[in-house]
């Protein structure tokens, strides 16, 4: 495997359910991220990991929940969303911090729908 | 507030023609700056990025970065069918991977 891989590529939930994204890295990168893409939006930076620490929490709803084990895995604990949560989930790698970093790997997002 | 402006398009060019998208930032800080190119479905992907002012060549694409103007654009030279995505700047403000800033994007449209 290569790149940045993402699973599940497409969820659908209620508003009481639990769901996790994965994201997964095969480029020995140092630095891992949750980005959301809405419609007619910025892409929005959510969480940043660098050496598996979370280093940025852009000012997330406590019903997303980041977990990084170790430098190649990232998890986006879901509960109780809202609708308007609704939008492409992008993670991205890339290889450590610095006053240039903005060289992101992204993976192919999961699209979720919270009904 | 730190801001990122591209004009959304669509812009549509001829093929063979020059696209020439563009880009302002608001913080004079800005030390880096990015384009990424996304195809409807996909996520986006680095094309090019520039540090220093003036301009960057690779391919058919050139970088053109101006500090004093809060300015960076993207030229893609020959423009094919190919190119057709939508074409994010992006602009780090210094320093940590927070503070890579995306605009919204401005859609390509290039019709043979």
């Amino acid at each position: 495997e290569t790149g940045v891989t993402q699973t599940p590529r497409h969820l659908v939930m209620g508003m009481t359910n639990k769901k996790s994204l994965k994201c997964e890295q095969h480029l020995g990168h140092n630095a891992m991220y949750w980005y959301k893409q809405s419609a007619k939006k910025p892409l929005e930076l959510m969480f940043v990991y660098n050496f598996k620490e979370q280093t940025e929490n852009n000012s997330v709803p406590s019903r997303f929940s980041p977990e990084c084990p170790n430098s190649s895995h990232l998890f986006l604990h879901l509960h109780t969303l809202q609708p308007e949560d609704s939008a492409l989930y992008l993670c991205a790698s890339s290889r450590s911090s610095g006053a240039n970093t903005g060289e992101l790997f992204f993976g192919e997002g999961s699209r979720l729908t919270v009904l | 507030q730190k801001e990122v402006e591209q004009n959304s398009g669509p812009l549509s060019v001829p093929e063979g023609a020059i696209a020439s998208l563009n880009c302002t930032y608001s913080d004079r800080g800005s030390q880096s700056f990015f384009w990424y190119r996304q195809y409807s479905g996909k996520s986006p992907e680095l094309i090019m990025f520039i540090y220093s002012n003036g301009d960057k060549e690779d391919g058919r694409f050139t970088a053109q970065l101006n500090k004093a103007s809060q300015y960076v654009s993207l030229l893609i030279r020959d423009s094919q069918p190919s190119d057709s995505a939508t074409y994010l700047c992006a602009v780090n403000y210094g320093g940590s991977q927070g503070n890579l800033i995306f605009g919204k994007g401005t859609k390509l449209s290039v019709k043979p």
